[in-house]
């Protein structure tokens, strides 16, 4: 069956460090990967996608790159702040259906 | 900035009862979804919704559970008969058509609402 992993539940790095995030998933070829943010009792919030046929993947502070070789994507937030703080979910979907399928997420704290 | 808004945010029910969670999309959208996610778990997929009618469903989403778009803004869950393992927090999205492949490519998400089945 398809299952799509997050490194270590819990991420802990000091403000302005480079946080990396890993999602590796197995059993599926994914057209889209999406990474999202979501807050303590809160919906996800849409942060970057990335297609299959796309490595590299910008929007500000935040890099998403994907190996579909290596079935794995890392999410990159640099220069971190201790508002960066939050869960952040990774999501695939296949090209025939519109079917998120979320990883369970990895906690980032950043320490002032 | 639009956004998808839910209703009502907290729910409390006796199992048994029927429940109805409602929410608006974001209003050019034309793809409609219910997620949920249990405490401490991962979000999972209940259904899709296109064109009036659900496009895809999860083994979750079994006959206890109805979508419906009432009129021209709003998107609804219903839960029949609730037990207490449908207690979660039940996340509507949408997403606009237009990205390739036919389906909208970023599902945005509303707050989220949270049911207590008790």
């Amino acid at each position: 069956s398809q299952k799509i992993e997050q490194n270590s539940e819990a991420l802990n790095i000091q403000e302005g460090k480079t946080a990396t995030l890993t999602c590796n998933y197995t059993n599926y070829s994914p057209a889209y990967l999406q990474w999202y943010r979501q807050d303590p009792g809160r919906g996800p919030v849409f942060l970057l996608l990335i297609r299959e046929n796309e490595k590299e993947k910008r929007k500000e502070r935040l890099k998403v790159t994907f190996d579909t070789t290596l079935k794995q994507s890392l999410f990159h937030i640099t220069a971190s702040q201790p508002a960066d703080s939050a869960t952040y979910l990774c999501a695939l979907r296949g090209g025939a259906t519109n079917k998120l399928i979320f990883g369970t997420g990895t906690l980032l704290a950043v320490q002032p | 900035e639009p956004e998808v808004t839910q209703t009502p945010s907290h729910q409390v029910t006796q199992m048994g009862q029927e429940v109805i969670l409602r929410c608006v999309p974001i209003s050019n959208h034309l793809y409609f979804y219910w997620y949920r996610q249990i405490l401490g778990q991962k979000v999972e997929f209940l259904v899709s919704f296109y064109n009036n009618e659900i496009s895809e469903k999860s083994e979750i989403f079994d006959d206890q559970f109805s979508v419906e778009r009432p009129d021209g803004s709003n998107f609804t869950l219903k839960i029949r008969s609730t037990k207490l393992e449908d207690s979660a927090m039940y996340f509507c999205a949408s997403s606009d058509p237009s990205g390739p492949a036919h389906f909208g490519e970023t599902q945005y998400f509303g707050p989220g609402t949270r049911l207590l089945v008790l």
